[in-house]
């Protein structure tokens, strides 16, 4: 069946450093990437998305291109900040369904 | 502001007494929908509705009910609660499906004892 996968986490690391987060799907059609993020005691905002093959997908700094190739959607941020430390969870959605398949998140821990 | 809002945020209960966490949006979303969030195992889905009287199950339907008679409420009903039925609870509602992303309540946390 469709599924998304994450990888494990906690991901930790230091202020500044380089950030990617690796996501792949298994997926019977053409869906949509999303990337979720959930602050400590909050609900999840959407990071960013992409709707089709290479298209990329870029928000606060954070990037992520849609590889239909590799069917993954890696997260990329350059230099994170303390502030980033949340979990982040990669989705897929496809147009016919109303159901949003999600990864079972990535713990990011970033220290100064 | 648009929004989810959810109540309540925090509920301890007893097993078997019947509860019902309400979800409004005030975006005129046409897609409502409901998921738990339980370690390890991520968000999975619980019912999700397109429409005003139009609801259908996700994953994990057991145990819930749901009814959506005005689009902008779509109230999750426990009519018999468990304690495996303990977890984080969201709303959701989205414009459209494809690319159109959800907008996510705060959550509500279920302790069922």
């Amino acid at each position: 069946g469709d599924s998304v996968t994450q990888m494990e986490g906690p991901v930790t690391l230091s202020e500044e450093a380089f950030l990617t987060i690796n996501c792949t799907y298994t997926a019977t059609g053409y869906p949509s990437l999303f990337w979720y993020v959930q602050y400590p005691g909050e609900g999840l905002q959407l990071l960013l998305k992409a709707t089709k093959a290479d298209d990329k997908g870029s928000n606060k700094g954070f990037e992520a291109t849609y590889r239909k190739e590799t069917t993954s959607f890696h997260l990329e941020k350059g230099s994170v900040q303390v502030s980033d430390s949340a979990v982040y969870f990669c989705a897929l959605r496809f147009y016919n369904t109303d159901k949003l398949i999600f990864g079972t998140g990535t713990r990011l821990q970033v220290f100064p | 502001e648009a929004q989810v809002t959810q109540n309540p945020r925090y509920l301890i209960t007893v097993t078997g007494k019947k509860l019902t966490v309400t979800c409004s949006q005030n975006m005129n979303h046409e897609y409502m929908s409901w998921y738990r969030q339980d370690p390890g195992l991520g968000l999975r889905q619980i019912y999700y509705s397109m429409n005003v009287e139009v609801t259908d199950k996700g994953d994990v339907p057991e145990g819930y009910k749901v009814s959506r008679k005005e689009k902008r409420n779509f109230p999750l009903i426990l009519e018999s609660p468990s304690p495996n039925q303990t977890s984080l609870y969201f709303c959701a509602s989205s414009l459209g499906t494809g690319g159109f992303g959800y907008t996510f309540g705060s959550g509500t946390r279920l302790t069922v004892v």
